[in-house]
């Protein structure tokens, strides 16, 4: 069975610092593996996706994701933090291409201090 | 392209009533998805709709939830005899099925936030 682990529910950091959100993942089939943010009150809103092209991968709002098979891991990372930046952020896997249920974990709340 | 929508936003209800949900995909996407999220959690897989046929179920999914999507088009999940752990966000999402890189990404609703008393 899919699953992913955020590590951390909450990160701190300053405005203009680096960004990195941990993502491991367990799957028993090559994943396809997803980023999305949530701002309060509203839906998710998909950052970025690896479907098996590129291992490094870029998103909206300037973050990316690199994809390691032998650390099993798809670590969320930018530059550089902005206020707007502040958001709950999910990791998710699904088995296929053919788009089935996505399996969730738990979320990490960003926080960015001025 | 207006999104996926959902009413109501917020619903109220006291334990043992039944409540109604309704999620309008993006026109053209031919897969609808519901999920729920409790607090602090990511979003759980409740059941999903190719047009209208509902291709998968959760075993989250108990006896008391129904879904339904009659037209391929909008759909409704009721919850029957409500209790307070159905208290949570109800998320839709839908997509366009197909193989490629623009095809299967889920696009979220806002929620219908439940509140059982």
């Amino acid at each position: 069975a899919q699953s992913v682990t955020q590590l951390g529910s909450h990160v701190s950091v300053s405005e203009g610092a680096l960004v990195l959100l941990r993502c491991n993942y367990s799957s028993s089939v090559p994943p396809y593996l997803f980023w999305y943010v949530q701002y309060p009150n509203q839906g998710l809103q998909l950052l970025l996706k690896y479907t098996s092209a590129a291992t490094l991968v870029k998103g909206i709002n300037g973050f990316e994701a690199e994809f390691k098979k032998s650390e099993t891991s798809f670590h969320l990372t930018k530059p550089s933090a902005h206020m707007s930046d502040a958001a709950e952020y999910f990791c998710a896997v699904t088995l296929n291409q053919a788009g089935t249920a996505l399996i969730f974990g738990k979320g990490t709340t960003l926080s960015v201090s001025s | 392209d207006t999104g996926v929508s959902q009413d109501p936003r917020h619903k109220i209800t006291k334990r043992g009533q039944n409540v109604t949900f309704r999620c309008d995909p993006i026109s053209e996407h031919n897969r609808l998805y519901w999920y729920r999220q409790t607090l602090g959690q990511g979003p759980e897989f409740l059941t999903y709709f190719q047009n209208e046929a509902q291709l998968e179920k959760s075993r989250l999914l108990s006896d008391r939830f129904s879904a339904e999507r009659p037209k391929g088009s909008f759909s409704t999940l009721e919850i029957q005899r409500t209790e307070q752990g159905d208290s949570a966000m109800y998320l839709c999402a839908s997509s366009r099925f197909g193989l490629g890189p623009t095809y299967n990404e889920q696009f979220f609703g806002p929620g219908t936030r439940l509140t059982v008393l």
